[in-house]
């Protein structure tokens, strides 16, 4: 079993348009993130999450707007999308702060045409 | 805030020999900690090393060894017997008890037979 999954792996979308990734661990954990990784490989944290609350924004635009069902899924909604989201996005989990460990998830490549 | 500066955008090495990445940090925090991420072409992100800060002693995880400096706010990944397989981007990152990790913008490690 894949510890933690996101879906769907590539994205391909027009400019405007509205779309979701969705992520999924099986851990216990109780955290969960999102990093973006842009076409220079840069990672950088976008939201964090812990027990479904909402601890880092971290000054991402409000057309991206995660949820949190429960403690093991966490959503991105990116609503409006614009050519310069092109990016790969991961979301992982850790236990606690995430100073032990980040498991991430395979990542999904978004392309906006 | 923490910063995370890795001053090799690319390095290659000759198969079986050794090599040593750089990582320069600045952080806040008291309690901290390192790490090393892999991510190979499959683009997965692989935890390669993690460094307690408040431990003096250097991480090892068989072929792959730090030399942290705290002082100097240096840790340095070693790869030794380097092998085809360890051919990826190479991130360092430092994490505390705000709910996420910083990374470096990485370094492209070729393995060359």
């Amino acid at each position: 079993d894949t510890a933690v999954s996101q879906t769907p792996k590539y994205l391909v979308t027009q400019m405007g348009n509205d779309k979701s990734i969705k992520c999924e661990q099986n851990l216990g954990h109780d955290t969960m993130y999102w990093y973006k990784q842009d076409s220079k490989k840069f990672l950088k944290i976008m939201f964090s999450y812990n027990n479904k609350e909402l601890i880092i924004n971290e000054t991402v635009p409000n057309r991206f707007s995660p949820k949190s069902p429960d403690k093991a899924h966490l959503n991105l909604h990116i609503n409006s999308l614009e050519l310069g989201d092109s990016a790969v996005y991961f979301c992982a989990s850790s236990q606690g702060t995430g100073v032990e460990k980040l498991f991430f998830g395979s990542g999904t490549q978004l392309s906006v045409l | 805030a923490q910063t995370v500066t890795q001053s090799q955008p690319e390095m290659s090495v000759q198969e079986a020999e050794t090599v040593t990445l750089s990582c320069t940090y600045d952080t806040s925090e008291n309690n901290y900690y390192l790490f090393w991420y892999k991510q190979p072409p499959s683009r997965q992100m692989i935890l390669v090393i993690r460094q307690e800060a408040y431990k003096q002693q250097n991480a090892t995880e068989n072929r792959f060894s730090v030399n942290f400096q705290k002082a100097a706010k240096s840790f340095s990944l070693k790869i030794s017997d380097s092998q085809l397989g360890d051919t990826a981007m190479y991130f360092c990152a430092s994490g505390g008890s705000n709910y996420k990790l910083t990374f470096g913008k990485g370094t492209l490690l070729t393995v060359n037979p």
